[in-house]
């Protein structure tokens, strides 16, 4: 199986900072990548398709970039309901396995 | 609006069976795959397997053969997850997920999500 490795595992910022984390693949997926956003008790929710294309009705501070093994999801302007967990997923391989998370806390 | 609605939480002992349902709408069924994605208490999401909806066909990874089963019911657009001989470890939210695929290119992701249902195993 492609493993996912996210980084940091978790952060702190504050209103208004830019955000990213890092998602980097074992093996090429090209832009088989996904990311998902997660609030408490809620399911996962769907902001960026094939590594860079942002999802319908997702704010654009939100933004994907990077091919290959290295990937990227940046909030370019961190909002309160933005406090969350962030997953990626590749889709390359049939088995769709997804990163361990980042949780981003307020700081 | 397309939405997967998935049956409500459940309490089970240990050695008993569950089955989870999980209701599409606003759109057709079979056009798209169901994915099932279980998160254990604080943990992350963990892939289980797959099954196409045209054919009935399941995939599963490989921590999910044996104890559980993918079906379907297509006259009523809802996807099945059974697990039998539950175990204190299967105490977690199961989650559906439709397959968004991109023919061309492969290209694939889940959208929307079933809002979980929460399955306890406990004595």
């Amino acid at each position: 199986d492609i493993q996912m490795t996210q980084s940091p595992s978790s952060l702190s910022a504050s209103v208004g900072d830019r955000v990213t984390i890092t998602c980097r693949a074992s093996q090429s997926i090209s832009t088989y990548l996904n990311w998902y956003q997660q609030k408490p008790g809620k399911a996962p929710k769907l902001l960026i398709y094939t590594a860079s294309s942002l999802q319908s009705g997702v704010p654009s501070r939100f933004s994907g970039s990077g091919s290959g093994t290295d990937f990227t999801l940046t909030i370019s302007s961190l909002q309160p309901e933005d406090f969350a967990t962030y997953y990626c997923q590749q889709s390359y391989r049939t088995s769709r396995t997804f990163g361990q998370g980042t949780k981003v806390e307020i700081e | 609006q397309v939405q997967l609605v998935q049956s409500g939480s459940e309490l089970k002992k240990p050695g008993a069976s569950v089955r989870v349902s999980c209701k599409a709408s606003g759109y057709t069924f079979t056009n798209y795959a169901i994915n099932w994605v279980r998160q254990a208490p604080g943990q992350g999401l963990e892939w289980m397997g797959w099954i196409a909806t045209n054919t009935g066909n399941p995939t599963y990874a490989q921590d999910f053969t044996g104890r559980f089963v993918f079906s379907l019911d297509t006259s009523v657009s809802t996807a099945y997850l059974q697990i039998s001989s539950l175990k204190a470890e299967d105490t977690a939210v199961y989650y559906c997920a439709r397959a968004v695929v991109v023919t061309i290119s492969g290209q694939n992701w889940f959208d929307p999500w079933g809002q979980g249902t929460l399955v306890t195993v406990s004595s």
